[in-house]
């Protein structure tokens, strides 16, 4: 089975400063990982992905995230938050070589950005 | 990237109705499309995978004749909620995986949030 953690249900930050958000998994296997946002009453976008290579991931609107093998981690993190990235982020797992190419999803975190 | 296009965004029915969500996938081909359910505050959970020209794979706990999906072309996947009830009120979205990319994103729609009277 294979499952994810987003330990926080909300995370608060000032404009301008750096944001974390944290994700953990547990997977049998090698993990394809992701981040997506959500906002109210919306589907979700997709924001960045790892699935091999470079453990530092790059993806839209300025946000990376870094791959832990060891730590089983996947953080999401953006240097300088803005108010505008306030919303519901969503980090998911897949197993390579399953067949099962559903998401499996984290509860979701809240980031919060104050002006 | 892919665009997927589910409606209606809202729908509000009585009791003992049926409704129909459709999700497209307007400039791909989607073998497989994926439907999910989220309760308000909460994660999205799995009900059903929708494979193209084959009946649905359905998630343990999920009642296959209430939720019935179909999948009859490389575009389309529709969920019918049948004889919906209150418990039934919740945010559907759909998602879609383009033909052999293992490794790669799913592309959701904007979701439609039912609400049964």
């Amino acid at each position: 089975a294979q499952s994810v953690a987003q330990p926080e249900d909300q995370v608060n930050v000032a404009e301008g400063n750096p944001l974390t958000v944290k994700c953990t998994y547990s997977v049998s296997g090698n993990p394809y990982l992701f981040w997506y946002v959500q906002y109210p009453n919306r589907g979700l976008q997709f924001l960045l992905k790892y699935i091999t290579g470079d453990n530092l991931v790059k993806g839209s609107y300025g946000f990376e995230a870094e791959f832990n093998k060891s730590q089983t981690s996947f953080h999401l993190k953006k240097p300088s938050a803005l108010v505008s990235d306030s919303a519901l982020y969503f980090c998911a797992v897949r197993v390579e070589g399953t067949g099962r190419r559903a998401l499996t999803f984290g509860s979701g975190t809240r980031l919060q950005v104050q002006p | 990237g892919a665009v997927v296009s589910q409606h209606p965004s809202w729908v509000i029915c009585k009791s003992g109705t049926s409704v129909k969500i459709e999700c497209r996938s307007l400039d791909f081909q989607a073998t497989t499309m994926f439907w999910y359910r989220q309760f308000p505050k909460q994660s999205l959970m799995l009900m059903a995978t929708s494979n193209e020209g084959s009946k649905a794979t359905y998630e343990q706990g999920v009642e296959k004749d209430k939720f019935l999906i179909n999948h009859a072309s490389l575009t389309l996947s529709t969920l019918t909620v049948t004889s919906a009830h209150p418990e039934d009120s919740s945010f559907y979205i759909c998602s879609a995986s383009t033909r052999g990319l293992n490794t790669g994103e799913l592309f959701f729609g904007e979701g439609s949030r039912l609400t049964v009277l």
